[in-house]
């Protein structure tokens, strides 16, 4: 069974500041790991995603998420928030690389950006 | 090319109607996913197609629900005797084939409302 977990259903920041946003997961096999980016009235798209190759990730718009085996995360990051940023952000895992079965998704992280 | 193509994009009904919504993938995809996303929470996964079958319908919440892909593109979501806690915005997803690391590529959803 897998399961993702995102800590805050919210999360505030100042333009031109730091966006960390948290995923921990759970998964009996090796996991393949996602983040989409949803905007109003949009269809989720990928952001960025781990398939085993190397641990730090980097994604569209500046994201870049870390695998961090130890501690079960995959958080997104991104040096300087643009208000364009703001969206609903998704965490996933597969196990497989998105390719062969459904993905399991957490609840969402709302970004605010406060200009 | 286009993307994923929903329609219609929103659906009201009455509870006890049947609907049925429908899903065009990315043309040359293979494989083509359905997700519920309920109010507040990150898409749930209902169904996989490989080609004209089912490969894992394993997210089906009961036996009102049902999918098809008979040509092995369009895909239709069918809900029988609809009712209140199915109202949700259905997803539909795309990935060229099965291949371990595919996208998948999402469209912009249909939203159901059963009054």
């Amino acid at each position: 069974a897998q399961s993702v977990t995102q800590l805050g259903s919210h999360v505030s920041v100042s333009e031109g500041a730091l966006v960390l946003l948290r995923c921990n997961y759970s998964s009996s096999v090796p996991p393949y790991l996602f983040w989409y980016v949803q905007y109003p009235n949009q269809g989720l798209q990928l952001l960025l995603k781990y398939t085993s190759a190397a641990t730090l990730v980097k994604g569209i718009n500046g994201f870049e998420a870390e695998f961090k085996k130890s501690e079960t995360s995959f958080h997104l990051t991104k040096p300087s928030a643009h208000m364009s940023d703001a969206a609903e952000y998704f965490c996933a895992v597969s196990s497989s690389g998105g390719g062969a079965d459904g993905l399991t998704f957490g609840k969402g992280t709302h970004l605010i950006i406060q200009p | 090319g286009a993307g994923v193509s929903q329609t219609p994009s929103n659906k009201v009904t009455e509870k006890g109607k049947y609907v049925e919504l429908r899903c065009d993938p990315i043309s040359g995809h293979t494989a083509l996913y359905w997700y519920r996303q309920s109010l507040g929470q990150g898409p749930e996964f209902l169904i996989y197609f490989q080609g004209t079958g089912a490969a894992d319908d394993s997210g089906l919440p009961n036996d009102r629900f049902f999918a098809v892909r008979p040509e092995g593109s369009v895909s239709t979501l069918k809900i029988q005797r609809t009712e209140r806690g199915d109202s949700a915005v259905y997803l539909c997803a795309s990935s060229r084939d099965r291949g371990w690391t595919d996208t998948q590529y999402f469209g912009p959803g249909t939203r159901l409302t059963v009054l």
